[in-house]
């Protein structure tokens, strides 16, 4: 079964707006939350990430927000850009040397000009 | 570094036809793993490897899929025989530790007919 929750599917965000896609998870053992983005026909690639000491981690127009004790987490796409047009894993790898991330379904983001 | 290396980029073969895909790893990134990505079940993980050693096959579907990493800068998944619900875009992915940063190749595109 899927280890994380992603929500929602897909959403449709005019150019300036803001994205919101929500992560869950189950497993207290995870301790690095990376998003990735994948473009038509590449491979997906690292966004941003965070650990689990933080409750908030920004780059740019992009942040996560990490609530520990709800397990949850999110991606916000502030001022969204045509160019965000992708599709959005939030992901999840527990402590301890085990390398392997865990991804959500993935969020499909079509901003609008 | 050309990052993650993959080939083909898309192979079209005809139902019970061995296949096998490629992937060229970033030099001294010791972990890969090899991902399958549908739009039915998003991206699963079929294996990987730490160190050249298979670590977790559990996400490998069924015994016609096999994966090798015969050394660090080489590793194969094959499918042998190939049946259409194998169709898929299939990744290869390299990590370097358990907090860092996963690339992905460009993915080869499976179309089993």
């Amino acid at each position: 079964q899927q280890q994380v929750k992603q929500s929602p599917q897909s959403l449709i965000v005019q150019k300036g707006g803001i994205s919101i896609i929500n992560c869950a998870y189950e497993n207290t053992a995870f301790d690095y939350f990376p998003w990735y983005q994948q473009f038509p026909g590449k491979g997906p690639a690292l966004l941003i990430a965070i650990r689990p000491d933080v409750s908030e981690k920004k780059e740019g127009r992009f942040t996560i927000s990490f609530n520990k004790s709800a397990k949850q987490f999110s991606l916000h796409i502030m001022d969204s850009q045509p160019g965000d047009s992708a599709t959005y894993f939030c992901a999840a790898s527990i402590r301890g040397g085990d390398y392997k991330l865990s991804f959500g379904a993935g969020t499909t983001v079509t901003v609008r000009a | 570094d050309a990052g993650v290396i993959q080939s083909p980029r898309h192979e079209v073969t005809e139902m019970g036809q061995e296949v096998t895909l490629r992937c060229k790893p970033i030099s001294g990134h010791n972990s890969l793993f090899w991902y399958r990505q549908t739009m039915m079940r998003g991206l699963e993980l079929l294996i990987y490897f730490n160190n050249n050693v298979p670590i977790d096959d559990s996400g490998m579907p069924e015994d016609r899929f096999s994966a090798k990493m015969p050394n660090a800068s080489f590793s194969t998944l094959k499918i042998q025989p190939s049946e259409p619900r194998d169709s898929a875009v299939y990744f290869c992915a390299n990590k370097q530790g358990a907090r860092t940063e996963a690339f992905f190749g460009q993915g080869t595109r499976l179309t089993v007919v």
